[in-house]
């Protein structure tokens, strides 16, 4: 049973460069995450997408962040240009709404170099 | 504004020793608690879900206990061993009544090393 996959596992860039990360969640899941995660401030849920659609993209840091979900099965994160504050470990999680919680599963990420 | 808190950023223990993680929220009004672990070079893995209403959630060496009124939630591991060494993170969900939404908000974690 395939997990939540994430292209690349890691990505160097130069300052300026455009940068997609790509993500497919777990098949029947309908709610997608994104998320940064950095030494200094942890776990921050970027934007979430519930049927595809965008619910909550407070998280997002600027207007250089873009993230799109055009079917159920795939997810883009794009950040142009990029800077170097943007190095991190960016992950994406899926899960499955319904009455009943479920725990949200969560790709090996993608570690972003941007020099 | 919810922040979820977790004290010590570190812990480093003999083999055998039972353990207690703890997780604390500022703002009671949840939805419920998750404690996951992230392996090096890895992404997290759930081990435990309490909903609001519960008290505590058991799976196998693991048990949560979560107290709202309190602010907080302990993870206990009974007789540790070195593979559960890792990164424990706890994350809350907001009530939905608080205009929650499926936003986690995350502790720093815990780097837990068990030494054989």
């Amino acid at each position: 049973d395939a997990g939540v996959i994430q292209s690349p596992r890691h990505e160097v860039t130069e300052m300026g460069q455009e940068v997609t990360l790509r993500c497919k969640p777990i098949s029947g899941h309908n709610s997608l995450f994104w998320y940064r995660q950095t030494m200094m401030r942890g776990l921050e849920l970027l934007i979430y997408f519930n049927n595809n659609v965008p619910i909550d993209d407070s998280g997002m840091p600027e207007d250089r962040f873009s993230a799109k979900m055009p079917n159920a099965s795939f997810s883009t994160l794009k950040i142009q240009p990029s800077e170097p504050r943007d190095s991190a470990v960016y992950f994406c999680a899926s899960r499955q709404t319904g009455p009943r919680s479920q725990p949200q599963h969560f790709g090996d990420g993608t570690r972003l170099s941007i020099l | 504004k919810q922040e979820v808190t977790q004290i010590p950023a570190a812990l480093s223990v003999p083999e055998g020793e039972n353990l207690v993680l703890n997780c604390s929220f500022t703002d009671s009004a949840i939805y419920n608690l998750q404690w996951f672990r992230q392996d090096p070079g890895k992404g997290l893995t759930s081990l435990l879900l309490i909903q609001s209403s519960q008290r505590e959630q058991t799976s196998g060496r693991l048990n949560a206990s979560l107290d709202k009124s309190s602010g907080r939630s302990t993870l206990y591991i009974a007789a540790s061993q070195p593979g559960d060494s890792a990164t424990y993170l706890c994350a809350v969900r907001s009530s939905a009544t608080q205009g929650g939404s499926e936003k986690l908000v995350f502790g720093k974690g815990m780097k837990l090393t068990v030494n054989p």
